[in-house]
């Protein structure tokens, strides 16, 4: 069974462009998870997808972030217009179930740096 | 709303001494607690997981976590470092009003020859 794949594994952009990261959940799994890890810091959620729709985006900084999941199966996150702030690392995750318990399998993650 | 403090973000230890990696929760209700594990360029991979039933979890790599209520703790131990223990290491909690996974900050673990 593949894991959960990200691409790019890294994006080096200039402030003010626009970057997509994807994620591939494993095959079956209805929910995916964006985290975010700035330098430093903790690890932090973005938000929650059941199949394609947005069940939790109350980690989401603000409006420049759009994750989109369309026909529940990959995600994408767009960062438009970039900031230095929003360099890190992007991780996402899935699971199969909709419990907190469940095993959340979580991807290499996308090294963004914005310059 | 559910915390998660590791202590220490540096934690040396010698090839084939104790493991010993601190983390403290905060919670209003029992959690559910996990660590998880990033080696260098790889994904977080879960260790091991508390989920209310034995309070002396048991994971993968010869990694074992005891929940303690009553000192709010779910510190990480492994008997004897291997190299290739050298990692950062996750404690977390599961947030009981949804679905997400709330980090510590990380403790980046370095074994010596």
């Amino acid at each position: 069974e593949a894991g959960v794949t990200q691409f790019p594994s890294h994006s080096v952009i200039e402030k003010g462009q626009t970057v997509t990261l994807r994620c591939d959940p494993i095959s079956g799994h209805d929910n995916l998870y964006w985290y975010r890890r700035v330098m430093g810091k903790e690890i932090k959620f973005l938000l929650h997808f059941v199949k394609e729709s947005k069940q939790d985006e109350s980690g989401m900084p603000n409006n420049r972030f759009l994750a989109e999941r369309t026909g529940g199966t990959y995600s994408t996150l767009k960062v438009q217009p970039a900031e230095l702030e929003d360099s890190g690392v992007y991780f996402c995750a899935s699971s199969r179930r909709q419990l907190n318990t469940d095993t959340q399998y979580f991807g290499p993650g996308t090294r963004l740096t914005v310059l | 709303a559910q915390s998660v403090t590791q202590l220490g973000s540096h934690v040396s230890v010698s090839e084939g001494a104790l493991v010993l990696l601190r983390c403290n929760y905060s919670s209003s209700v029992p959690p559910y607690l996990f660590w998880y594990v990033q080696y260098p360029n790889q994904g977080l991979q879960l260790l091991l997981k508390y989920t209310s039933a034995a309070t002396l979890v048991k994971g993968i790599n010869g990694f074992e976590a005891e929940f303690k209520k009553s000192e709010t703790s779910f510190h990480l131990t492994k008997p004897s470092a291997h190299m290739s223990d050298a990692a950062e290491y996750f404690c977390a909690v599961s947030d009981t009003g949804g679905f997400k996974t709330i980090f510590g900050a990380g403790t980046r673990l370095f074994v010596k020859a």
